[in-house]
């Protein structure tokens, strides 16, 4: 069965870095785009970035030129690079399957837990 | 951006009521939509893709409908288990949430 777990999350400074893993099984991992979607804490879903089968990416213009997402396709996992770090950006942190096998441009079929996210001083 | 407006906020309802949830877009996305609910503490789940297309798994009293920029997802007897948020997603153009709409117990 899909199995997706978030870990690396953690509290941080204003204008620090962090950085999200997302370890996948149970599927081909590298036949799918995998998205990161973010929730502040009593908000709604958020999506954040994209990173499709062959490594193309794609940002909310929330988090352009802060964020970068990358994947290791040979340890099945997806990576979420945070800098400049705002407190804006607290939230519960999913990575999320991208339902679409060698699209990567449809809905999310399987979520994980999360990881939080506190950006505070 | 394409932006997603769900109505209403907030919905209280009693078992087996038939509950009607409503999601517009504002431009056509076409059936690119899915619905999800989201229990406290829980990561999202799938209910809906492609506007009508009911996932895996998922009781058929959940049902959804709607083409263009108007959307509903219909829950046609409400269960114990479906207290519960309830997410639109449009993936037409990148990814964009509505901002939910709880069910809560009247």
């Amino acid at each position: 069965q899909v199995q997706l777990v978030e870990s690396g999350g953690g509290v941080v400074q204003p204008g620090g870095s962090l950085r999200l893993s997302c370890a996948a099984s149970g599927f081909t991992f590298s036949n799918y785009g995998m998205h990161w979607v973010r929730q502040a804490p009593g908000k709604g879903l958020e999506w954040v970035a994209l990173i499709r089968q062959h490594g193309s990416e794609y940002y909310a213009d929330s988090v352009k030129g802060r964020f970068t997402i990358s994947r290791d396709n040979s340890k099945n996992t997806v990576f979420l690079q945070m800098n400049s770090l705002r407190a804006e950006d607290t939230a519960l942190y999913y990575c999320a399957k991208d339902s679409g096998e060698y699209s990567g441009f449809d809905y999310h079929d399987f979520w994980g837990q999360g990881t939080l996210v506190t950006v505070s001083s | 951006d394409i932006q997603m407006t769900q109505s209403p906020s907030t919905l209280s309802a009693s078992v087996g009521d038939r509950v009607t949830i409503t999601c517009r877009a504002s431009l056509s996305i076409s059936t690119w939509l899915a619905w999800y609910q989201q229990k406290s503490g829980k990561a999202p789940k799938l209910l809906i893709y492609k506007a009508s297309s009911l996932e895996s798994g998922v009781p058929s009293r959940f049902s959804g409908s709607g083409s263009g920029t108007e959307f509903t997802l219909t829950i046609s007897s409400l269960q114990p288990d479906d207290f519960a948020t309830y997410y639109c997603q449009q993936y037409n153009t990148l990814w964009t949430f509505g901002q939910g709409t709880k069910v809560e117990m009247k």
